[in-house]
């Protein structure tokens, strides 16, 4: 089956640092990644769809500033939490889609998680 | 909108008990219905799908049938097992969408 991969799967930082986590599809090409952020005890947030060599699209209420997502390639994107503050302490989840962009496959496969904690 | 309501949690039963978490969703047209579980610390897995009316997804003993005329893909398990304690999520994506909506999630704690 498909292999979504995150890196790191756990960081503790300290306030005010940027963390950059890494999203990689292993054995096929992800033209859509999908980052979400799940609170203790809670369902998973969307956050943001990155496409392949575009913009990211966010979410209403997420700051695109704070959360930057780079999709510089089919198997990699990655999300940076720039000058993270303790409430951004989360569980951060990514997701590949495969299949042709504007085509609606079912194929979406979930990383294993990256557990962020601010200090 | 699209929606998904799931029962609420936690859920706790004795191994080998029957195992029933009710799912009911709000969408237009024949979206696709999804159990996810997530097992602590860990990412989400795909369990089962269905992507019609009518069909039945099921996995490792689980099952789920698409019900358009209740709106509802219920999870069943006809026999529990502790290694089942899990966080289940039910979720849609929407007919010809591709971002997938996921219910609250519901615990389920299975006592030995």
């Amino acid at each position: 089956g498909a292999v979504v991969s995150q890196h790191p799967s756990r960081v503790i930082c300290k306030s005010g640092t940027s963390v950059k986590i890494e999203c990689r599809s292993l054995d096929f090409q992800a033209t859509t990644m999908f980052w979400y952020r799940q609170f203790p005890k809670q369902s998973l947030m969307l956050m943001a769809t990155s496409n392949e060599g575009s913009k990211a699209t966010y979410e209403q209420g997420v700051e695109k500033d704070k959360f930057l997502i780079n999709h510089a390639s089919l198997t990699l994107s990655t999300l940076t939490v720039t000058s993270a503050h303790p409430e951004d302490s989360s569980f951060y989840i990514c997701s590949a889609r495969r299949g042709q962009q504007g085509v609606s496959y079912n194929e979406q496969f979930f990383g294993p998680g990256t557990r962020l904690t601010v200090l | 909108g699209n929606s998904v309501t799931q029962m609420e949690g936690p859920v706790t039963l004795s191994e080998e008990a029957f195992l029933t978490i009710n799912c009911t969703y709000t969408a237009t047209g024949y979206p696709s219905l999804f159990w996810y579980v997530q097992y602590p610390g860990e990412g989400l897995q795909l369990l089962l799908k269905a992507t019609k009316a009518d069909d039945k997804g099921s996995n490792k003993g689980f099952e789920a049938t698409y019900r358009k005329e209740t709106t509802s893909f219920h999870l069943e398990k006809g026999s529990v097992q502790v290694s089942d304690s899990a966080v289940y999520f039910c979720a849609l994506k929407p007919e010809g969408g591709f971002k997938t909506i996921f219910g609250a999630g519901t615990r389920l704690f299975v006592k030995a």
